[in-house]
């Protein structure tokens, strides 16, 4: 039963296009991430919510816009998609990180391809 | 900012050998979390190890142990009994607890490990 699943896994999409990326965790945890790995594999966080609250939102293009439901997904919207954003994007989950055993627990990434 | 850098681009053991990977970060913080990720080919981001940087005890989770160095900023892993399996991207990290219930995690631009049997 996986606790971080996002979907989908492959996304090839055109330059201009407007895309989507849902991320759902069974965990319980309270907060969720999106992290971005470029071609060079240099992973970046981009956004954090907790308990649907934007917490962490790093210099990102307003074309990108998260959107919590509620605490268990954290979708990623992407408007008006460009070559730059051709990268592998993680969705994460953890508890209260003043917890001693605090970590994250990541989905297994969505390549997106923008053509 | 907190940075972490990790300085070997590549590196290869042998099967059964021992490999250390070393990593380095800045921060002007004291109370901080640790840690090493595997980044096998299947994509997985996997936990490795964590360090509490408040601990003086390095962390060990059964072939893979750190050297934590608060005062140099320094957080080696070190693999023993190195096997084909273990052969991945590694990613050190630096984790900043934040009062809003958040973790921001600043990622090294990773090592990649080989294994040759």
């Amino acid at each position: 039963d996986t606790a971080v699943s996002q979907t989908p896994k492959y996304l090839v999409t055109q330059m201009g296009n407007d895309k989507s990326i849902k991320c759902e965790q069974n965990l319980g945890h309270d907060t969720m991430y999106w992290y971005k790995q470029d071609s060079k594999k240099f992973l970046k966080i981009m956004f954090s919510y907790n308990n649907k609250e934007l917490i962490i939102n790093e210099t990102v293009p307003n074309r990108f816009s998260p959107k919590s439901p509620d605490k268990a997904h954290l979708n990623l919207h992407i408007n008006s998609l460009e070559l730059g954003d051709s990268a592998v994007y993680f969705c994460a989950s953890s508890q209260d990180p003043r917890e001693s055993n605090e970590k994250l627990f990541f989905g297994s990434g969505t390549q997106l391809s923008v053509l | 900012a907190q940075t972490v850098t990790q300085s070997q681009p590549e590196m290869s053991v042998q099967e059964a050998e021992t490999v250390t990977l070393s990593c380095t970060y800045d921060t002007s913080e004291s109370d901080y979390y640790l840690f090493w990720y595997k980044q096998p080919p299947s994509r997985q981001m996997i936990l490795v190890i964590r360090q509490e940087a408040y601990k003086q005890q390095n962390a060990t989770e059964n072939r893979f142990s750190v050297n934590f160095q608060k005062a140099a900023k320094s957080f080696s892993l070190k693999i023993s009994d190195s096997q084909l399996g273990d052969a991945a991207m590694y990613f050190c990290a630096y984790g900043d607890p934040r009062q809003g219930g958040s973790e921001k995690l600043v990622f090294g631009k990773g090592t990649k490990l080989t294994v040759n049997p």
